[in-house]
Parts: structure tokens; C-alpha cells; sequence
């Protein structure tokens, strides 16, 4: 079945510095991707989306691109303040047709210091 | 544009009972899901429904059902509680009628649910 595979956390950075969350899937087609932001207390914020191959997701500061290839879309951000303290969730859904779910990977916590 | 509503936004119930969460998706999104988050089994899949009918259902007993009304509202309820459906649940709207998602899904702040 569908699955999605993020990098671990805790991550700990200091504010400016550059941050990657790594995410790979396994799915059948041409899965839509997403990345999801979850501050605390309230619910998922749609941060970005992509959905075809090569396709770059951008908002917020925030990218990840559709690499086909390599299986993956990696979330990176240049320069990162503290307010980017939350929770990050790569998530997919299946091809068109498919059965109208998205499949979350287990979440990364960022935390940025001052 | 008002968001996704749940309600209520906290519950505390007793092991054995039941309980009603309720949703309104933003106007327009006939798409509603459901999805249960844990510390330990992360976000997990609940139902879909669209236009009044469940579409998908997630791997979860028969205690967890839920349905939509014609208005797109959806509920969901769980039957005789217990310690281990201590959840966030989390409804999520969308306008899409197919599966890509294309839109992707709105969520709701969600119903945190303690059960003791």
C-alpha cells in the first residue's frame, strides 16, 4: 500500500539557519504530494502541494520538489524564524481514481531557538 | 470564508460510553474525511464520505461510524468508549469529487477526546 517516510526528529535549530525535512513515498502512479504544518493546539495547516513529477511546491518561504526518480519531496526553507516552531507532516494521496484518503508520514518536530 | 468547525473542542467521557463529534466543512467542499491522531499511531484514517455516501473507510472497528448530511455536515460517533480512543480527531474538508486531491483537504482544529 501507500506509505510515507519522514527523517526523524526532534530537529533544534537557531533562527536563519537552513532547514530540511526529508520525505520519501512509496506509492503505484502519480500520487498528488503535500506537506502539511501543525502548530500546537490546533489542527493541519496546508503548507504546500505538488502533483506531478518535477513540480516545485513553494508558500511561506517554504519549498519541496516532486522528484519522481528519487521517490521523495524534501521540505527546505533558507532562513527560518522562530515562529516556524511546529510540527511538519509530509503526506500523499493516490492516483486519480484512487481512494480518496492521504497517507501521512509519522511528523517531524522542528524547534527554532532564538 | 469560514473555516472547518468542529466541535466541540474538548471532550472528556467515561470508558463504556459514547460520544457524537460533529463537523461543518467550508461552504462549498463536499468532500468530508476523518482522521484519528495518537502520539503512538500518528494520523490515522478514519472514513470519507461525499455527498452523503462513505466512499473509504479506514481500519478501525465497528465502534467508530459516522455519516453526512445533505447539508455536506458529517458526524462521526464512537460506541462504547475506551482508554486507547484518547485521540485529537481531526475532520478535513475538500472541494474535489475525484481522488487526486488536488486541492488538498482543509483541516478542522479538532476535537481532543480523553477517555477515563
Amino acid at each position: 500500500g501507500d506509505s510515507v517516510t519522514q527523517m526523524e526528529g526532534p530537529v533544534t535549530l537557531s533562527e536563519e539557519a537552513f532547514l530540511t525535512i526529508n520525505c520519501t513515498y512509496t506509492a503505484t502512479g502519480y500520487p498528488s504530494l503535500f506537506w502539511y504544518v501543525q502548530y500546537p493546539g490546533e489542527g493541519l495547516q496546508l503548507l504546500l502541494k505538488a502533483t506531478k513529477a518535477d513540480d516545485k511546491g513553494s508558500n511561506k518561504g517554504f519549498e519541496a520538489t516532486y522528484r519522481k526518480e528519487t521517490t521523495s519531496f524534501h521540505l527546505e526553507k533558507g532562513s527560518v524564524q522562530v515562529s516556524d516552531s511546529a510540527v511538519y507532516f509530509c503526506a500523499l494521496s493516490p492516483t486519480p481514481g484512487g481512494d480518496y484518503k492521504l497517507s501521512f508520514g509519522a511528523g517531524t518536530t522542528v524547534t527554532v531557538r532564538a | 470564508k469560514a473555516g472547518v468547525t468542529q466541535t466541540p473542542r474538548y471532550l472528556i467521557k467515561t470508558r463504556g460510553q459514547q460520544v457524537t463529534l460533529s463537523c461543518s466543512p467550508i461552504s462549498g467542499h463536499r468532500s468530508v474525511s476523518w482522521y484519528q491522531q495518537t502520539p503512538g499511531q500518528g494520523l490515522q484514517f478514519l472514513f470519507e464520505y461525499f455527498s452523503e455516501t462513505q466512499r473509504n473507510k479506514g481500519n478501525f472497528p465497528g465502534r467508530f461510524s459516522g455519516r453526512q448530511f445533505s447539508n455536506s455536515r458529517s458526524e462521526m460517533n464512537v460506541s462504547t468508549l475506551e482508554l486507547g480512543d484518547s485521540a485529537l480527531y481531526l475532520c478535513a474538508s475538500s472541494p474535489a469529487s475525484d481522488g487526486t486531491l488536488i486541492f488538498g483537504y482543509t483541516f478542522g482544529s479538532g476535537t481532543r477526546l480523553t477517555v477515563v
